[in-house]
């Protein structure tokens, strides 16, 4: 009965590869959401996706794409990993009344 | 953008009260949160507040609000080794979207 889940939980992988990280919620929500959280545990947010509509933090490099294939997943592809990509992914979600659920994090390692 | 302030460190000794501070600077902001993050886990949503309240309580947590300045504090009563964790406090402003902290990681000492 897990609210939000994220697989992978590790990623180890070299530079330049490709990969993705998938996340699922079944709370229903409308609203979902990827978070890049460095070393220092700062937490910055890369997209947030509604109903289709996408909104993207313009600082995010455009190797980073989410792909929604139906309400309940918001998945995040990363094309040509680079070393500075190394960090915890979290996705969460969120009803209308704005607070976020987040997921348990996928640990992304590039070499 | 917003921003949202919160010191780093907070050691306080088991049985003491934590009191952690955050200020943020868009006063659009609407909701304030908290959430806390243990070692090698996600974030968990522990409280929230809305602007137009000033205090909330809910078991051994206290919410402070001072719109006027801007500042919200996390009271947390008769803290124990399992409340060491960061705490990040968030603002739900004008941009529609979550502005977090820094966190602040709190240690408990027996």
């Amino acid at each position: 009965d897990t609210a939000v889940s994220q697989t992978p939980k590790y990623l180890v992988t070299q530079m330049g590869n490709d990969k993705s990280i998938k996340c699922e919620q079944n709370l229903g929500h409308d609203t979902m959401y990827w978070y890049k959280q460095d070393s220092k545990k700062f937490l910055k947010i890369m997209f947030s996706y509604n109903n289709k509509e996408l909104i993207i933090n313009e600082t995010v490099p455009n190797r980073f794409s989410p792909k929604s294939p139906d309400k309940a997943h918001l998945n995040l592809h990363i094309n040509s990993l680079e070393l500075g990509d190394s960090a915890v992914y979290f996705c969460a979600s969120s009803p209308p009344s704005y607070e976020q659920y987040f997921g348990p994090g996928t640990r992304l390692t590039v070499t | 953008g917003e921003d949202v302030e919160q010191s780093l460190f907070l050691s306080v000794r088991e049985g003491d009260s934590s009191v952690i501070n955050c200020t943020y600077t868009d006063s659009s902001s609407t909701y304030l949160y908290w959430y806390k993050q243990e070692p090698g886990a996600g974030l968990q949503l522990l409280t929230y507040i809305f602007s137009n309240m000033d205090m909330k309580q809910d078991q051994r947590l206290t919410v402070l609000l001072n719109k006027k300045d801007k500042h919200l504090s996390l009271r947390i009563a008769d803290t124990q080794t399992g409340d060491s964790a960061i705490y990040f406090c968030a603002a739900f402003g004008s941009a529609r979207q979550l502005t977090f902290g820094s966190g602040t990681q709190l240690t408990v000492l027996p």
